[in-house]
């Protein structure tokens, strides 16, 4: 069957630490993978689409890595601060549908001063 | 910068009654979604709609549900008999170009059925 696993519920660290958060799926070929941001009671917020044919993309303190041998993405917050403080969204295409994308159930970060 | 937004932000209503879930998404996006987010789970796709009509639909948008876009900005998601289980998070999204782009959030609408 399908499946999106994010690593952990829940991850705590220390504030100024790099943050890794992993998305790994199963019995998907996505063209593409993108991770979003939700704060609670609010809308996911797009932060960095991956393309299959992409090792690694960067926006500011964000990285994200999509490894399709492992069927694996990593989202890496370095010089973590509270403000970081969310739920992240691993969310995929599926290549059966031209619209639908799949959500993770998401990692609740939380970064302690 | 543009947002997708969505009214209301909360909706209380009894069950079997109608509500309509009201979104305006970004101004020159041509794709629109609806999602869902059950307290506590993911959020689940719903329906994209493209050239005035449905692309796809999940095994959960049911005969209760339709999708509307009566004029040039809004979209609409109709229940038509609302159930307990119809309680959620309402998500509207927009993209600008093909489904398979970045898909744009908005608020979101609670909606409590008692």
């Amino acid at each position: 069957s399908q499946k999106i696993e994010q690593n952990s519920e829940a991850l705590n660290i220390q504030e100024g630490k790099t943050a890794t958060l992993t998305c790994n799926y199963t019995n998907y070929s996505p063209a593409y993978l993108q991770w979003y941001r939700q704060d609670p009671g609010r809308g996911p917020v797009f932060l960095l689409l991956i393309r299959e044919n992409e090792k690694e993309k960067r926006k500011e303190r964000l990285k994200v890595t999509f490894d399709t041998t492992l069927k694996q993405s990593l989202f890496h917050i370095t010089a973590s601060q509270p403000a970081d403080s969310a739920t992240y969204l691993c969310a995929l295409d599926t290549d059966s549908s031209a619209s639908k994308i799949i959500f993770g159930s998401g990692t609740r970060l939380s970064i302690r001063p | 910068e543009p947002e997708v937004t969505q009214t209301p932000s909360h909706q209380v209503t009894q069950m079997g009654q109608e509500v309509i879930l009201r979104c305006v998404p970004i101004s020159n996006h041509l794709y629109f979604y609806w999602y869902r987010q059950i307290l506590g789970q993911k959020v689940e796709f719903l329906v994209s709609f493209y050239n005035n009509e449905i692309s796809e639909k999940s095994e959960i948008f049911d005969d209760q549900f339709s999708v509307e876009r009566p004029d040039g900005s809004n979209f609409t998601l109709k229940i038509r008999s609302t159930k307990l289980e119809d309680s959620a998070m309402y998500f509207c999204a927009s993209s600008l170009r093909s489904g398979k782009e970045t898909q744009y959030f908005g608020p979101g609408t609670r909606l409590l059925v008692l």
